[in-house]
């Protein structure tokens, strides 16, 4: 079963900054926020993961809140082509380890 | 260099008909997963090899099967096909401990008819 809550949908106007919230409340002490997105009709693909620091890298950040029970990702400007499902994942690292997706969040990019 | 590749990227099958669905890991990576998304839900984990063992079986029907040859590459094969096999089949490759996590192909599209 998903560890996570997501809302099922957000829009947001291109160029500005699109924040996805999760809820993770029951997350283990070893287990990492993954951020993946999956555009229509592609396989996911990996955007950015952390413990509890908050991340950044070329796509996006990641802000995790002190307590970890939720995060948020940041797209700082968004573009069309950001138009996409997100699934946020919890999960242990590893070479045995599964993701497990919800539903995800459906983000719509709007000119 | 290239990424996941899966093939075929489409077919269709008739229900009771058996069939094999091919991926190719990126070079190094060991470690292949499988994953069925059906239309409107997430993927859901069906496999994990690594090392050419099953690591991992997710909650499926035996009529899934699947194996890891030397070059690591893999195929999923599904047995007496029902109509709610129809999904994206979807494999993943990733370094054996890495953090960064798996790096997918575009799937399969299967529709059984």
């Amino acid at each position: 079963d998903a560890k996570t809550t997501q809302p099922p949908s957000m829009d947001c106007a291109e160029g500005r900054a699109a924040n996805l919230p999760c809820n993770h409340s029951t997350i283990s002490g070893n287990e990492y926020v993954y951020w993946y997105r999956q555009i229509h009709s592609q396989g996911p693909q990996y955007i950015i993961h952390g413990l509890k620091n908050n991340e950044t890298n070329e796509m996006a950040s990641l802000i995790i809140t002190e307590d970890r029970k939720s995060s948020t990702l940041i797209l700082p400007h968004a573009t069309l082509r950001d138009t996409a499902v997100y699934y946020c994942i919890v999960r242990v690292t590893g070479a045995n380890s599964k993701l497990t997706f919800g539903k995800g969040i459906t983000l719509s990019v709007r000119p | 260099d290239a990424g996941v590749t899966q093939s075929p990227t489409h077919l269709i099958k008739t229900r009771g008909q058996h069939v094999t669905l091919r991926c190719s890991p990126i070079s190094g990576h060991k470690s292949v997963s499988w994953y069925q998304q059906v239309l409107g839900q997430g993927p859901q984990f069906i496999f994990q090899y690594y090392e050419k063992e099953e690591r991992g079986r997710g909650n499926f029907p035996d009529r899934f099967s699947a194996r890891q040859f030397p070059n690591y590459s893999s195929e999923l094969n599904v047995n007496a096909l029902l109509l709610g096999d129809s999904a994206l089949y979807l494999c993943a490759s990733s370094l054996a401990g890495e953090h960064y996590g798996y790096t997918f192909g575009s799937g399969t599209r299967l529709t059984v008819v």
